[in-house]
Parts: C-alpha cells; sequence; structure tokens
C-alpha cells in the first residue's frame, strides 16, 4: 500500500530536549516536505527537499533542520524544541503532482 | 510573494444543502491549483489538481472548477452529507520557486443532519 509513514503521532516534551519526528515514504517520490498547522494560519511549509541531499527552507524554518540522507527518509530535527514549536506537524512526499500526507504528529513542548 | 485566500473561513449548511466556496491565487505565474480535503483527526487527501483554465472536475458529489484568467477556483458540493463534514483547503505550487506549495487557510464545513 501507498503511505507516508510518520512517528510518533503524539509527543510531549520539555524546553531543550532534542527530538527527531521520522517520515517515510514507499512511493520512491523525489518531492518530500514539512509543514506545521496552527490555529488560523493553515498549513505552512518548514522544509522541503527535491531530492537526495537536496533540501531548502520553506516559510518557516527557524528552529527545524532536515535530512535526506536516502530518498525514502525525510526525518524532522528539533535540535532545541521550544513551546513555540508546540504545533502538529504533517510531512509529505508528492508524486503525479498531488501530495500524499502523514498522519501527522502532535507535539506538545512544555 | 504568492498569495492563496479562501473564503468564507467557515461554514454551517444543513444536510441535503448544496454549497460551495472560493480559492482565490495571483492570475500570474500560474502553474496548478489543487484542492484537499481534511477530516478532524485525519490527514488531508487530495481532491483534484487542475491546471488548465476553464478546467472543471468532479469526484462524486464534489467538484471544482478553474479561472487562471482571474485567478479563482470554486468547489462545489451537491446535496451536503454529514460526512462532508471537513476542512477544505486550497493550494497552489511556486515551482518558479522551485517548488514551494502556498496553502490557504482552509474553509471549514460543518453539516448538520
Amino acid at each position: 500500500e501507498a503511505q507516508v509513514t510518520q512517528n510518533p503521532r503524539y509527543l510531549i516534551t520539555v524546553t531543550g530536549k532534542k527530538l527527531t519526528v521520522t517520515c517515510s515514504q514507499n512511493m520512491n517520490h523525489e518531492y518530500m516536505s514539512w509543514y506545521r498547522q496552527d490555529p488560523g494560519l493553515g498549513l505552512r511549509q518548514i522544509y522541503y527537499s527535491m531530492n537526495v541531499e537536496v533540501t531548502d527552507k520553506g516559510d518557516v524554518p527557524e528552529g527545524y533542520k532536515v535530512s535526506r540522507k536516502e530518498k525514502r527518509n525525510f526525518p524532522l530535527i528539533l535540535e532545541s524544541p521550544s513551546p513555540n514549536q508546540t504545533s502538529l506537524y504533517f510531512c509529505a512526499s508528492q508524486g503525479g503532482e498531488k501530495l500524499f500526507f502523514g498522519s501527522g504528529t502532535q507535539l506538545s513542548v512544555l | 510573494i504568492l498569495n492563496v485566500e479562501q473564503s468564507p473561513q467557515s461554514l454551517h449548511v444543513q444536510e441535503g444543502d448544496s454549497t460551495n466556496f472560493t480559492c482565490s491565487f495571483p492570475s500570474s505565474n500560474f502553474y496548478a491549483l489543487h484542492w484537499y480535503r481534511w477530516e478532524t483527526a485525519k490527514s488531508p487527501e487530495a481532491l483534484f489538481v487542475m491546471t488548465l483554465n476553464g478546467d472543471e472536475k468532479k469526484k462524486g458529489r464534489i467538484s471544482a472548477t478553474l479561472n487562471t484568467k482571474e485567478g479563482y477556483s470554486y468547489l462545489y458540493i451537491k446535496g451536503s452529507q454529514p460526512e462532508d463534514s471537513a476542512t477544505y483547503l486550497c493550494a497552489s505550487p511556486l515551482y518558479n520557486q522551485g517548488g514551494k506549495l502556498i496553502f490557504g487557510q482552509g474553509t471549514e464545513l460543518s453539516v448538520k443532519p
């Protein structure tokens, strides 16, 4: 089954404790991206990747890192999370014009 | 800067009503217009991707039209059902800037039985 697998679904952490949200797709898509969704602000792009070892900033990249060492994986890294990064995060890959989204990660930073 | 805007922000209708909402976008450098349906506690799912002026797409009771010259797309739902309750997102990609997809804020539809 074609899918984007994102983990974990829920995460509660404390300020400053490094965390990684994983994202993997099995559709051989080149383009992958990360979004955060906040009330009243819609989906905003954090980072995107056009292919292996090719990443670029989206609209709200501050406080985040990504890597694309393999085509299927695109992890989102928060080196030192802060409360303003509490949000709902989605990973997506793009094939045939459409975006395929992961199931989302609800992150709370205390 | 490309702005994608949606209206209304929220919509409450009765079961059986037909409804429509709007996505507007700058008409210059247009490439494509996406519509996604996002149910609560789930992830967004693609409804349509439209590229041609005058294009009209249909999926069951949901259809969409596209006017690239004036920069808008309409999404129509005929005979709304409670299961149509969701947030409907539109988005347009900026391929001349490396593929950045800009989303509107969404229209939240609530269909009451």
